[in-house]
């Protein structure tokens, strides 16, 4: 089945105490990203990758980290998580193609509490 | 930056009504305008998209429309179900030089009332 499979679904962690979300897709997809999705301001993208090796910022960076070592799997990294990175996060993934119509396929979600 | 406005926040609609959900872009590259919904407790789920290059696509009850002069996109229900209740989201995307960024708007919480 193709699917975005994104690890731990819940979490609950405290100020300062480094944890890393996983993200890993089936489908051979070149683009991945990141969304947090907070009340009243949508999804806002965080980081996105076109491919193995490249990254680059979206709207809201600040406090995480990427990497894209492996083709499959875009792990999102909080070095030193804070009580406003409280939220629900999404990974989704989709093909890139000339057309520009890149369907996303997302993720379950993980909702992460920092107190 | 590049942004997207999305109205309403919330929509009530009677079943069996139309409902309209508005969304505006900044970015003039933009060139693809997909449409999401969320379920409760759900992930989001494309239901319709459509490319600059096309005015109208319409996919039996849900339509979407795209003027590029005034940057504006709209989602259309019509003949609404309980079903329909959702949050929707609108998205821009534009690549350009290497980059592919997805902006989407803040959200619109549908209800249809029974």
């Amino acid at each position: 089945e193709a699917q975005v499979t994104q690890n731990p679904r819940y979490l609950i962690t405290v100020t300062g105490k480094k944890l890393t979300v996983t993200c890993s897709q089936n489908m051979n997809h070149e683009y991945m990203s990141w969304y947090r999705q907070d009340p009243g301001l949508g999804l806002r993208q965080i980081y996105y990758s076109m491919n193995v090796e490249v990254t680059d910022k979206g709207d809201v960076p600040e406090g995480y980290k990427v990497s894209r070592k492996e083709k499959r799997n875009f792990p999102l990294i909080l070095e030193s998580p804070s009580p406003n990175q409280t939220s629900l996060y999404f990974c989704a993934s989709s093909p890139l193609r000339v057309s520009g119509a890149n369907v996303l396929t997302f993720g379950a979600g993980s909702r992460l509490t920092v107190l | 930056g590049e942004n997207v406005e999305q109205h309403p926040s919330t929509l009530s609609v009677q079943e069996g009504d139309s409902a309209v959900i508005k969304c505006t872009y900044s970015d003039s590259a933009s060139n693809y305008f997909p449409w999401y919904k969320q379920e409760l407790g759900k992930r989001p789920q494309l239901i319709i998209d459509i490319r600059s290059n096309v005015g109208e696509k319409k996919d039996q009850r849900i339509a979407v429309t795209l003027n590029k002069t005034a940057k504006h996109f709209s989602l259309h229900i019509t003949e609404t179900q309980p079903e329909d209740s959702a949050v929707y989201f609108c998205a821009a995307t534009s690549g350009t030089s290497g980059t592919y960024k997805y902006i989407f708007g803040t959200g619109t919480r549908l209800k249809v009332l029974a």
